[in-house]
């Protein structure tokens, strides 16, 4: 399986820490993509980094790749109460043609 | 667009009655796919869709589960009979290609109980 596995389960944070969460998976990527679920709703796409990428930012976020150890990592910068949600990873099935999303990590932010 | 459309938001039934859940994707997306979402396993994808046509279900975990794509704009995820384990949050999702790397955009998710 290609499933990805995130860690921490579940992380705790104050308003204006950073937040790094990690993502494992098992075989070679063509890219990996992070996702954010928030209470009660359907998952959003945050970013996509590709295989050949090591580091992606989109406005608070960084996203780094590390295919030698088959990682990856997402880190929030200056996190927020409205940053509170799940985040997944998720890898391509062995044809490519789907994603398969790992449990997830939820982060808690306290105002 | 209103992006990817799902009802009902909350299904409520008995064992053993049949359960239909719907979505519409969002126009010009050629990739729909649905998901199953519970605490125990997390997010398993069921089945998707390539222009209407069915590729890949080998995640449907019986054959009390049916999905179907009649036009490129609506699809149903059909159990029938339902069971408590059904119980579960069920996702529609849709992608304009159907690799993955390419972004998915989900829909809000139908929560159904089965009592």
């Amino acid at each position: 399986s290609q499933q990805g596995e995130e860690d921490p389960q579940a992380l705790s944070i104050q308003e204006g820490e950073n937040a790094t969460m990690n993502c494992s998976y098992k075989t070679s990527i063509n890219n990996l993509q992070w996702y954010r679920q928030n209470s009660g709703r359907g998952l959003v796409h945050l970013i996509l980094i590709r295989s050949n990428e090591r580091e992606k930012h989109s406005g608070r976020l960084r996203v780094t790749l590390d295919t030698s150890k088959k990682s990856s990592s997402l880190l929030i910068t200056a996190s927020r109460a409205a940053d509170t949600a799940s985040y997944f990873c998720a890898t391509g099935n062995q044809a490519g043609t789907a994603l398969i999303f790992g449990k997830g990590t939820t982060l808690s932010v306290s105002s | 667009d209103a992006g990817v459309i799902q009802s009902p938001r909350h299904e409520v039934t008995e064992m053993g009655q049949e359960v239909t859940l719907r979505c519409k994707p969002i126009s010009g997306h050629d990739y729909l796919f649905w998901y199953r979402q519970t605490m125990m396993r997390g997010l398993e994808l069921l089945i998707y869709f390539n222009n209407n046509v069915p590729i890949d279900d080998s995640g449907m975990p019986e054959d009390r589960f049916s999905a179907k794509m009649p036009n490129a704009s609506f699809s149903t995820l059909k159990i029938q009979p339902s069971e408590p384990r059904d119980s579960a949050v069920y996702f529609c999702a849709s992608s304009l290609y159907g690799t993955a790397s390419y972004e998915q955009y989900f829909g809000p998710g139908t929560r159904l109980t089965v009592t």
